[in-house]
């Protein structure tokens, strides 16, 4: 069945420097979704890509998505604490059925 | 818009007993909903999709017969949880979506505790 890897686990940085999480799936996909989960919460919808190729920003999240929409990547630039939490990528196959979520890359950041 | 309410936020129930969790699309109506696991630390684990009038389609290796879901209107499913055991306890989120290809709204889940 469809699978979608996620990488790295978890992450460490210093508030300012910049964060990157990969997402693989082994299918081709419809569309990829990104979902950020705090400490204790539920998760929350950031955006969905849908194109091949896209590239969309939102302040300084920045969401790929690859051009044989297998992959996709979220680059944080200059993280702050407030950005801490899990990071899902999900993806949706063709057919449209349930998201299928990758491991989540949790992230930390120190000041 | 799209307010996904799930009840209760955590429950505690004794090794044998069933726990209901209940999830309603607030102010849009869902024909599908999705209930999933999460273990600490861990990813989301899809357990089932349930549909509206319909039986709930679920995954490999999740037992229909323990988590039984019933999907009676478009703004309510629920899970039970029956004759609960301890390895039961986790963290259950359930999600709707306006349309087949926007993003999901996720309850904010139930913790169940199992003693």
């Amino acid at each position: 069945g469809q699978q979608v890897m996620q990488i790295p686990q978890y992450q460490h940085v210093q508030e300012g420097e910049d964060f990157t999480t990969y997402c693989n799936s082994s299918t081709t996909l419809s569309n990829i979704q990104w979902y950020k989960q705090r400490p204790g919460g539920h998760p929350v919808f950031l955006i969905q890509l849908v194109k091949s190729g896209e590239v969309k920003k939102q302040k300084r999240l920045t969401f790929q998505f690859g051009e044989a929409k297998k992959n996709s990547s979220l680059h944080i630039t200059a993280t702050q604490t407030t950005d801490v939490g899990t990071y899902f990528c999900a993806g949706q196959d063709q057919a449209g059925t349930a998201l299928i979520f990758g491991k989540g890359t949790t992230l930390s950041v120190s000041s | 818009g799209a307010v996904v309410s799930q009840h209760p936020s955590w429950v505690i129930c004794k090794s044998g007993t069933s726990v209901k969790i209940e999830c309603r699309s607030l102010d849009f109506q869902a024909t599908t909903m999705f209930w999933y696991r999460q273990f600490p630390k861990q990813s989301l684990m899809l357990m089932a999709t349930s549909n509206e009038g319909s039986k709930a389609t679920y995954e490999q290796g999740v037992e229909k017969d323990k988590f039984l879901i019933n999907h009676a209107s478009l703004t309510l499913s629920t899970l039970t949880v029956t004759s609960a055991h301890p390895e039961d306890s986790s963290f259950y989120i359930c999600s709707a979506r306006v349309g087949g290809w926007s993003p999901l709204h996720f309850g904010n889940g139930t913790r169940l505790t199992v003693t």
